[in-house]
């Protein structure tokens, strides 16, 4: 079965550094990966997705993802991370159709 | 295009009552699906539907909740009756098979509909 694994809840950075929120996956096949921010009182904002071809994604907000097939892993970077990136993020990877499986969410701290 | 649209925004209700979700995905899209988020058990998908038709509802906590779609246009989550346990928020989300567009596979997500079951 398709799924995605977050393994940190909370990830804490300091504004200016960089920061990285880690994503595995297990899939049959090529995966369709995805990363989603939520903010608060909000829903799920589409961020960037990896589909086929170069192994690192940019997407929205400055963020970018680097999909690793040896690592089984999709981890979400930013160079220089802002207190407005503080939020809920979800991995999440396409199970069939349009049907996704999400993550636990890691939560974002970053502060001044 | 105004994005996925839930009514009502917040629902504050009472143990026993009928509770009614509404949900308007963004025009052209042939998925639409229903979560239901709480702290405890994060982000779960309660079911989906492709064309109208649902296809997966394993994730319906019970009975008690059933969900249409009966246009491409508009769908309910009906939750009767209601108990506190079924607090949550409640998000609708659609998407489209549009393989010419950059937004395949990728769901639109509404801004959630808040329920508290007293």
């Amino acid at each position: 079965a398709q799924s995605v694994a977050q393994p940190e809840d909370q990830v804490n950075v300091a504004e200016g550094n960089p920061l990285t929120v880690k994503c595995t996956y297990s899939v049959s096949g090529n995966p369709y990966l995805f990363w989603y921010v939520q903010y608060p009182n909000r829903g799920l904002q589409f961020l960037l997705k990896y589909i086929t071809g170069d192994n690192l994604v940019k997407g929205s907000y400055g963020f970018e993802a680097e999909f690793n097939k040896s690592q089984t892993s999709f981890h979400l970077k930013k160079p220089s991370a802002l207190v407005s990136d503080s939020a809920l993020y979800f991995c999440a990877v396409r199970v069939s159709g349009n049907m996704l499986t999400f993550g636990g969410g890691t939560r974002l701290m970053v502060k001044p | 295009d105004a994005g996925v649209i839930q009514s009502p925004r917040h629902e504050v209700t009472e143990m026993g009552q009928e509770v009614t979700l509404r949900c308007k995905p963004i025009s052209g899209h042939d998925y639409l699906f229903w979560y239901r988020q709480t702290m405890m058990r994060g982000l779960e998908l309660l079911i989906y539907f492709n064309n109208n038709v649902p296809i997966d509802d394993s994730g319906m906590p019970e009975d008690r909740f059933s969900a249409k779609m009966p246009n491409a246009s508009f769908s309910t989550l009906k939750i009767q009756p209601s108990e506190p346990r079924d607090s949550a928020v409640y998000f609708c989300a659609s998407s489209g098979t549009g393989r010419g567009t950059r937004y395949y596979n990728e769901q639109f997500f509404g801004p959630g509909t808040r329920l508290t079951v007293l």
